[in-house]
């Protein structure tokens, strides 16, 4: 699987919205952009994916770059309980792939 | 409905005890995963059933390790003379066999401490 690099830490005011940056340069075609989150003493928790268009959903949108090179997840009125480790993935999408977890972003929500 | 359980939540032992530690997937899930958490660090792969089958337990980080999944449902972790790096979160998740999503529900984990 792609490697992916995520920033170590980032804050965000409560209300606004929170852009998580990814880059993951070495995607291959057939590999989809999974984020997880995983909020302190949980397991970890889907949110999204994507190959190469945008998507959105209730919980977040998923920017992509078209090189696919990069990508952004956004919440897009934070709240305090969005506050959590962000793990940016990526996947070949056949089922059943194991997930390959980075150290990821951890989001703080300031009230 | 019922998501992913794991017992139990804390397991405390003794340096070169064995362990076992168990997952209940969801109901109709077929495909089973466990991963490993250390402090600060993301879930680290260890083995994924499919059914029954170990499809993939090249996460095993040696043959202390052994995990089943006897009739394709519950599964249980097993760790011979434990170690005292092998503390740490224990997860487990499950997921649709073939669909084409790989979205894996996860449980709370087991944390494992080894004196």
């Amino acid at each position: 699987d792609a490697k992916t690099t995520q920033p170590p830490s980032m804050d965000c005011a409560e209300g606004r919205a929170a852009n998580l940056p990814c880059n993951h340069s070495t995607i291959s075609g057939n590999e989809y952009v999974y984020w997880y989150r995983q909020i302190h003493s949980q397991g970890p928790q889907y949110i999204i994916h994507g190959l190469k268009n945008n998507e959105t959903n209730e919980m977040a949108s998923l920017i992509i770059t078209e090189d696919r090179k990069s990508s952004t997840l956004i919440l897009p009125h934070a709240t305090l309980r969005d506050t959590a480790v962000y793990y940016c993935i990526v996947s070949a999408n056949f089922g059943n792939e194991k997930l390959t977890f980075g150290t990821g972003t951890r989001l703080t929500i300031i009230p | 409905g019922a998501g992913v359980s794991q017992t139990p939540s804390n397991k405390v032992t003794e340096k070169g005890k064995y362990v076992e530690l168990r997952c209940d997937p969801i109901s109709g899930h077929t495909a089973l995963y466990w991963y490993r958490q250390s402090l600060g660090q993301g879930p680290e792969f260890l083995i994924y059933f499919q059914g029954t089958g170990a499809a993939d337990d090249s996460g095993l980080p040696n043959d202390r390790f052994f995990a089943v999944r006897p009739e394709g449902s519950v599964s249980t972790l097993k760790i011979q003379r434990t170690e005292r790096g092998d503390s740490a979160v224990y997860l487990c998740a499950s997921g649709l066999a073939g669909g084409p999503l790989n979205e894996q529900f996860f449980g709370p984990g087991t944390r494992l401490t080894v004196l």
